[in-house]
């Protein structure tokens, strides 16, 4: 198993300002994965962070609002650029279990809880 | 287009009373079915993968059966510490990942 630590898990924001959500795991990945999680509704992936190169994003998120970092293959950052109160949601850091990334066993960080005023 | 569906979207129980959660899915070749456990200001806990219809996984209190349409999460004598939301996922032919809303389970003393 993996344990992932995020920061921070919890924020308050204004409008129009931009907030960095950091996931730390502790051993090596491949691949890290951020999702939101919205009140009532499914996990939604927002992004695959690769080391090395850019990350590869879902449709419908694109980079100038949620530029990600992976600097290494233990750390990411997700920022979430210019808010709006559209964009209070959970933020979920989530890696492969050691059976390997098309297996379904992911192992979540406990979340960013974000809310923009 | 590939969807999954989870019912009751709430489920008060008495600890003790047992029942199932249902996970109705749409997708083209699944490659997989995964069941998760949350808990409030916590991620998703993995709890099972079943990958062929008439499979099943138990742990504790928890089996989770398999069909080619729906997969059920039976809760055995709950106790309190079994409420939470899980959460239900399949893996579709492109192995991408979609998720079901979930159900909030909770267990009353």
């Amino acid at each position: 198993s993996a344990v992932i630590s995020q920061k921070p898990s919890r924020d308050i924001c204004q409008r129009g300002t931009s907030l960095t959500i950091q996931c730390q795991v502790d051993s090596q990945v491949t691949m890290m994965f951020w999702y939101r999680q919205q009140p009532g509704q499914s996990l939604t992936l927002i992004a695959t962070a690769n080391q090395g190169s850019e990350a590869t994003y879902e449709s419908g998120f694109v980079i100038d609002k949620f530029p990600i970092s992976r600097p290494n293959l233990t750390f990411s950052t997700l920022t979430v650029s210019n808010m709006s109160p559209e964009d209070s949601s959970i933020y979920l850091c989530s890696v492969a279990g050691t059976a390997g990334v098309y297996t379904g066993e992911l192992f979540f960080g406990e979340g960013s809880r974000l809310t923009v005023l | 287009e590939d969807q999954v569906t989870q019912s009751p979207e709430a489920l008060r129980l008495q600890e003790g009373e047992s029942s199932s959660l249902n996970c109705s899915y749409t997708v083209s070749g699944l490659r997989g079915l995964f069941w998760y456990r949350q808990d409030p200001g916590k991620g998703p806990e993995f709890l099972f993968t079943l990958y062929s219809a008439g499979e099943e996984k138990e742990k504790e209190r928890l089996k989770a059966t398999l069909t080619k349409k729906e997969s059920f999460l039976h809760i055995t004598a709950p106790k309190p510490e079994d409420s939470a939301t899980y959460l239900c996922a399949v893996r579709d032919s492109n192995y991408q990942l979609i998720w079901g809303a979930g159900t909030k389970l909770i267990i009353k003393p």
